[in-house]
């Protein structure tokens, strides 16, 4: 069964800094990955998504994110965070029809604090 | 736009009382879903919808029910509703897998 691994639960980074968010996903055939966020209270919001093509994907509010099929990864990256990034971001891949037809499996989430 | 509408946004219930869960979209979306989310675990499929008439189980549908009479709405009902069940629900919709999916605000649900 496919599964999503985000092995940091908290990360501070001080404002300015760069962010890396890691995700490791577990999945048999061309994964659909994606990131979203979440601010306190609030839905989800999606990011950025990879389905094929060019493993640099670019997203909103200056996120962007690499896959890397030989590490099975898709981590998040952004170059300057700003205090508005503090939020939880959630790692999801397609369930069982990879496109997400049937639903995301999600990972546990790494909730991002930024420092002054 | 109003999107994805859940109501109501928070509810105490007592064990074994039931209720249901609204979720309305008016993006004319075929695919709709509910998630639960509980602290520090993700999100977990409940049950989704790829059409009118046409449901299926998610990871987690215990204790759950859903139905899709018409595109708009997907409501999810708690018949008897359990501590478990303690947890914040997310109703989504997509205008077909491959592409985004659009959150509700979430309903927050505290079974005592």
């Amino acid at each position: 069964a496919q599964s999503v691994t985000q092995p940091d639960i908290h990360i501070t980074v001080s404002e300015g800094a760069s962010l890396e968010l890691r995700c490791n996903y577990s999945y048999g055939a061309t994964p659909y990955l994606f990131w979203y966020v979440q601010s306190p209270g609030q839905g989800l919001q999606l990011l950025l998504k990879y389905f094929s093509g060019d493993t640099l994907v670019q997203g909103i509010k200056g996120f962007e994110a690499e896959f890397k099929r030989s590490q099975s990864s898709f981590n998040l990256r952004k170059p300057s965070v700003h205090w508005s990034d503090a939020a939880e971001y959630f790692c999801a891949v397609g369930r069982n029809s990879g496109g997400g037809a049937d639903g995301l499996t999600f990972g546990k989430g790494t909730h991002l604090i930024i420092q002054p | 736009n109003a999107g994805v509408t859940q109501t109501p946004k928070f509810r105490i219930l007592k064990i074994g009382q039931s209720m249901t869960l609204q979720c309305t979209q008016d993006m004319n979306h075929n695919y709709m879903y509910w998630y639960r989310q509980d602290p520090g675990m993700g999100l977990k499929l409940i049950y989704y919808s790829v059409g009118a008439g046409i449901t299926d189980k998610g990871e987690v549908p215990n204790g759950y029910n859903v139905s899709r009479s018409t595109t708009e709405d997907f409501p999810l009902r708690l018949e008897l509703a359990a501590p478990s069940q303690t947890s914040v629900y997310f109703c989504a919709s997509s205008y077909k897998g491959l592409t985004e999916a659009f959150f509700g605000q979430g309903t927050r649900l505290t079974v005592v």
